[in-house]
């Protein structure tokens, strides 16, 4: 089955930029979903498609996909960004979705 | 708004079986996927499978295959999980999160069920 690999944390200072990094076996050939889970809430869709944001979530928010990684970038973090990140791919061959391990974004 | 409604919060006894209902509204219920995603405690997410709400066909992940199901009632546009013959492990949040598309992502979320299972 198809797996995803994410860090299990980042740590970045305010107003600095956090990439949380997902890799897979040519993730790039996949679209990429990315979550944001705060504690004791339900996740939110934050990227789609690899880079496309829903509405209502802040241009701060960008993704990218290629090769073997896709990545979540968060330019200008706030205290409000710290939470769990998860990405999520269709896996065609197991017509499976898979969910990375998820991202603890620490705000220091 | 769009807007998914999960029941309320569950204490079962190992054997037991619970049902876990998902009322969406404001938007066509037939229209979208409906899947279904467990979140065990301090652990990440966990995808359980899906239901086509048009044709109520549904499908479930590996690991997910005999205790659980999946159904529909299109009248009231709710989703159901239930769960039979309870298991300690099976203490966790269930979510209910619509699909945005055959492979878009999930949009939006219930609030998540806890269902714990404790004797």
């Amino acid at each position: 089955s198809y797996v995803l690999t994410q860090p299990p944390s980042v740590s970045v200072a305010p107003g600095q930029t956090a990439s949380i990094i997902c890799g897979g076996n040519n993730i790039g050939s996949k679209s990429v979903h990315w979550y944001q889970q705060k504690p004791g809430q339900a996740p939110v869709l934050v990227v789609y498609d690899d880079s496309v944001r829903p509405s209502g979530i802040p241009e701060r928010f960008s993704g990218s996909n290629s090769g073997n990684t896709a990545t979540l970038t968060i330019s200008r973090v706030e205290a409000g960004d710290e939470a769990d990140y998860y990405c999520q791919v269709w896996d065609s061959s197991s017509d499976h979705w898979v969910f990375g391990g998820g991202t603890k974004l620490t705000v220091l | 708004q769009v807007q998914l409604v999960q029941s309320g919060s569950e204490l079962k006894k190992p054997g037991a079986s619970v049902k876990v209902s998902c009322k969406a509204s404001g938007y066509t219920f037939t229209s979208y996927a409906m899947n279904w995603v467990r979140q065990a405690p301090g652990q990440g997410l966990e995808w359980m499978g899906w239901i086509n709400t048009n044709t109520g066909n549904p499908a479930y992940a590996q690991g997910f295959t005999g205790r659980f199901v999946f159904s529909l009632d299109t009248s009231v546009t709710t989703a159901y999980l239930q769960i039979s013959s309870l298991k300690a492990e099976d203490t966790a949040v269930y979510y209910c999160a619509r699909a945005l598309g055959p492979v878009k992502g999930f949009d939006p979320w219930g609030q998540g069920t806890l269902v714990t299972v404790s004797s």
